[in-house]
Order: structure tokens, then C-alpha cells, then sequence
């Protein structure tokens, strides 16, 4: 099973609302990664979990809140976003996040489009 | 000087014809190269590792010169289907973990 899913596969919200989107993986994969992505750009990295751990923020603004409960498990929780937030939200995961070759092959979900009002 | 570049495109070629995407990356403790698709408002999505003995899928070659710092894909006999962005991927490991440093993407339409 090479999937990776995201829920809600579309999210709505105000400025002031606060809500989360989810990722989860069963590959066994240890390393799990948030990306943005706006229209007709490649994706942005925005956090890196390897072992559950957060190891990479790429300076973030603090109304992107990210969580890993669990090795199959990713959250990133929204509060008080800005209209320039909309975008694809696109989470990843492989095997390992530091050794390299295959090691680093990393597999998308579906992602998640955000519209902020 | 972006860390990786692309051919900008957008490339529209008939069905049946060769296709050859061209990268560059600029640091050179880049440690694995992949390319990726993404189709329009689709999740990117692996379609070869690149190594540095080449790697042929197919009607899809890849290559990597590492002492120029290239990256190249051909398709072979183009489809209709084939018609997506292409994304060059290079990572880098730092210690806390690995990044994928991603190209601005290829566009590529076959036609008819």
C-alpha cells in the first residue's frame, strides 16, 4: 500500500476560525512532511517530522501548527489565517528523512485545498 | 540563482515524439535526484529516481551527471496522457533531516 491520505479534500474557513487537517500513512514510513503549494508554483516545505519528532521548520508563521501523533499520524492545525494562506496543502511521507537514495522517495496525498476568507 | 533549474516550457509536441527535459542543481552535496509529475491540480507524484548509471521505464530514460551538476529525462513516443508538469527533485541532507528542493516544473502538452 503506497498511499497516503488527506482529509478534508477541501476546507473553507474564516480568519478567526480555527481548524486542523490530517494526514495518515501505512507504509511504515518514519519520516512524514507539510508542504504548500499555490497555483503554478512547486511545492514548499513547511515542516519535517523524522521519528516523530519535528527536525525541519522552514520559519513558518505560529498560526501553522504542526503535531504528530502518532508514526502514521500527522496534523497541522490552523488558527487565525491570512487570505494569502489559500492554497494546496500537501502532506508526504518516506521511509527515512536523513539516509539518502530510495531512502528519500517521498509520496504525496491527495492534499487538501484551503480556502481562507 | 535558483538551487534547481528547469527548462522553462511550456513544451507542446504531436503524439509519437521524443521529449527531453533538461535540470541543473547547484549544490553539490545533493544526494539523491528524482522526477516527479503533477498533473493539473493532482498531487506530485514519483516517477523515477535518477542514478548516476542512468535508469531507463519504458519509453522514460533518466540521467545524472554529477560532475556537471545535470539532471536529464527523455520520453520516447510521447502520449496524449503523458501531458503534465514535470518536476525535477533533488535532496539535500542537513542533520536534522532530508529536503526535497524542487524545479519551477516543465510543462509538457502532447497533442493530437
Amino acid at each position: 500500500d503506497t498511499e497516503v491520505t488527506q482529509t478534508p479534500k477541501h476546507l473553507v474557513m474564516g480568519m478567526t476560525n480555527k481548524k486542523s487537517l490530517k494526514c495518515e500513512q501505512h507504509m511504515g514510513h518514519r519520516a512524514m512532511y507539510w508542504y504548500k503549494q499555490k497555483a503554478k508554483k512547486p511545492p514548499e516545505l513547511m515542516f519535517v517530522y523524522s521519528y516523530e519528532k519535528l527536525s525541519i521548520n522552514e520559519s513558518v508563521p505560529s498560526r501553522f501548527s504542526p503535531e504528530c501523533p502518532n508514526s502514521s499520524l500527522l496534523n497541522l492545525h490552523l488558527h487565525a489565517l491570512q487570505p494569502e494562506d489559500s492554497a494546496l496543502y500537501l502532506c508526504a511521507s518516506s521511509q527515512d528523512a536523513v539516509a539518502g537514495g530510495s531512502y528519500n522517495e517521498q509520496f504525496f496525498g491527495p492534499g487538501t485545498r484551503l480556502t481562507v476568507l | 540563482r535558483k538551487e534547481v533549474e528547469q527548462d522553462p516550457g511550456p513544451f507542446n509536441v504531436p503524439e509519437g515524439a521524443t521529449v527531453a527535459f533538461n535540470c541543473t542543481y547547484s549544490n553539490s552535496a545533493s544526494q539523491s535526484f528524482f522526477w516527479y509529475r503533477q498533473d493539473c491540480r493532482k498531487e506530485p507524484k514519483l516517477l523515477m529516481s535518477v542514478y548516476s548509471s542512468g535508469n531507463e521505464d519504458g519509453r522514460f530514460t533518466a540521467q545524472l551527471n554529477r560532475a556537471s551538476q545535470y539532471i536529464s529525462l527523455l520520453i520516447r513516443d510521447s502520449k496524449l496522457s503523458d501531458s503534465a508538469t514535470y518536476l525535477c527533485v533533488v535532496t539535500v541532507i542537513y542533520n536534522q533531516g532530508g529536503k526535497l528542493i524542487f524545479g519551477q516544473g516543465t510543462e509538457l502538452s502532447v497533442k493530437p
